[in-house]
């Protein structure tokens, strides 16, 4: 596509259930980061998945954040058991290669939780 | 390491004058660095970037520079407009990229 998908744009949940976003990098980005943005502030670091190595899963705030990629392709991000703190916009970017590259940041997910 | 900030440091300028966003980095092992500029219900957009081989870059009306010394980095943004009232982010890149606290500018017409 012309640039970083993510869906659902907005999501709104009860705590206590489960979510998963979606993110499509821009076709032939090896690369792809999850951040995630809480009202006002900057940009946290979730999760970094580069061609087939294994992802840095560094930034997943607790065991209930996990995320995949399916072929080097599309990512999905699950939050278990959704608490209100998980309210934020997340972000998806994907950029070129594996070497210093500048990223494509989709629109974001904005997550509510109930 | 990751930082967020509990408060976005604020910039006001008026329209016309030159703008000067700060950001310190945090690994002297980065060794590529960009600006990002977030309009509100927007993802981050690319703005200019800079090897850690270089000190200085000039872009249209914007510029950054490098102090590698004592790790900071600069976006100096020339007549500045209505239009680049946004959240500016410097981000780092050693293995992965990471994101400063973010800057937001106001500019009063």
């Amino acid at each position: 596509g012309a640039g970083v998908s993510q869906s659902p744009s907005n999501k709104v949940t009860e705590k206590g259930k489960d979510v998963e976003l979606r993110c499509d990098p821009i076709s032939g980005h090896t690369a792809l980061y999850w951040y995630r943005q809480s009202l006002g502030q900057g940009l946290e670091f979730l999760i970094y998945f580069q061609g087939n190595s294994a992802p840095d899963k560094s930034g997943l705030p607790s065991d209930r954040f996990s995320a995949e990629r399916t072929g080097g392709s599309v990512s999905t991000l699950t939050i278990q058991r959704t608490q209100q703190e998980d309210s934020a916009v997340y972000l998806c970017a994907s950029s070129l290669s594996t070497s210093e590259e500048k990223l494509f940041f989709g629109s974001g997910t904005q997550l509510s939780v109930l | 390491g990751e930082s967020v900030g509990l408060h976005l440091p604020t910039l006001s300028v008026q329209e016309g004058d030159n703008s000067i966003i700060n950001c310190a980095y945090s690994n002297s092992a980065s060794d590529y660095f960009i600006w990002y500029k977030q309009e509100s219900g927007k993802g981050p957009q690319f703005i200019i970037d800079i090897r850690s081989n270089m000190d200085k870059r000039q872009g249209q009306r914007v510029t950054v520079l490098l102090n590698k010394t004592v790790k900071h980095l600069s976006l100096q943004i020339a007549a500045t407009q209505p239009g680049d009232s946004a959240v500016y982010f410097c981000a780092e890149y050693q293995n992965d990229m990471r994101f400063g606290a973010g800057t937001r500018l106001t500019v009063k017409p």
